[in-house]
């Protein structure tokens, strides 16, 4: 079975352009999850799904910062404009329901640089 | 909120030797996940050991066992006969809905 997939695995931008970030979680998971990683703040949780629906969204930094999963198989984090505070490796990962393993599988990341 | 503690920074272990993580949590919660991952260079979130909270029994996964003391909100990894390839950053989760990290340890393995 395919993992989670992420794209891209690197982008560079320019201070206030638009960055999308896209997750494809593993087939028949019903959990989502979007973290950021930096080394002054470690792993972030920015916004979980259950069953598609945004749970718990406090860990977005501000209004910059949007995600949707339109379905169960993609899910978007967008930030628009970016700013180079929002450089980071950003983290996607699924996981079944809690009756199950309760183990988050993760992405590759995709490593953000804004200039 | 809950909070995932991880007070060393760094750590450094002899190749063959064996090691101690640390971790505590604060939960109010009595049914909760907690999890061990590993991050190599490549940034990849690795699976090292679950425990689930309802059971008293400490999991072991090979050279990998854990020390849960769940009245006192422990959660250590100990990595026995320590190898090369065990070097990398060690992340202490904890997990009812959502999954919270600690800070992380960075362990290097001296040959």
């Amino acid at each position: 079975d395919a993992g989670v997939i992420q794209s891209p695995r690197h982008e560079v931008t320019e201070m206030g352009q638009e960055v999308t970030l896209r997750c494809k979680p593993i087939s028949g998971h019903d959990y989502l999850f979007w973290y950021r990683q930096t080394m002054m703040r470690g792993l972030e949780l920015l916004i979980y799904f259950n069953n598609n629906v945004p749970i718990d969204d406090s860990g977005m930094p501000e209004d910059r910062f949007s995600a949707k999963m339109p379905n169960a198989s993609f899910s978007t984090l967008k930030i628009q404009p970016s700013e180079p505070r929002d450089s980071a490796v950003y983290f996607c990962a699924s996981s079944r329901g809690l009756t199950n393993t309760g183990e988050l599988f993760f992405g590759e990341g995709s490593r953000l640089t804004v200039l | 909120a809950q909070t995932v503690t991880q007070s060393q920074p760094e750590m450094s272990v002899q190749e063959a030797e064996t090691v101690t993580l640390s971790c505590t949590y604060d939960t109010s919660e009595s049914d909760y996940y907690l999890f061990w991952y590993k991050q190599p260079p490549s940034r990849q979130m690795i699976l090292v050991i679950r425990q689930e909270a309802y059971k008293q029994q400490n999991a072991t996964e090979n050279r990998f066992s854990v020390n849960f003391q769940k009245a006192a909100k422990s959660f250590s990894l100990k990595i026995s006969d320590s190898q090369l390839g065990d070097a990398a950053m060690y992340f202490c989760a904890y997990r009812t809905n959502d999954m919270r990290f600690g800070a992380g340890t960075r362990l290097t393995v001296k040959p």
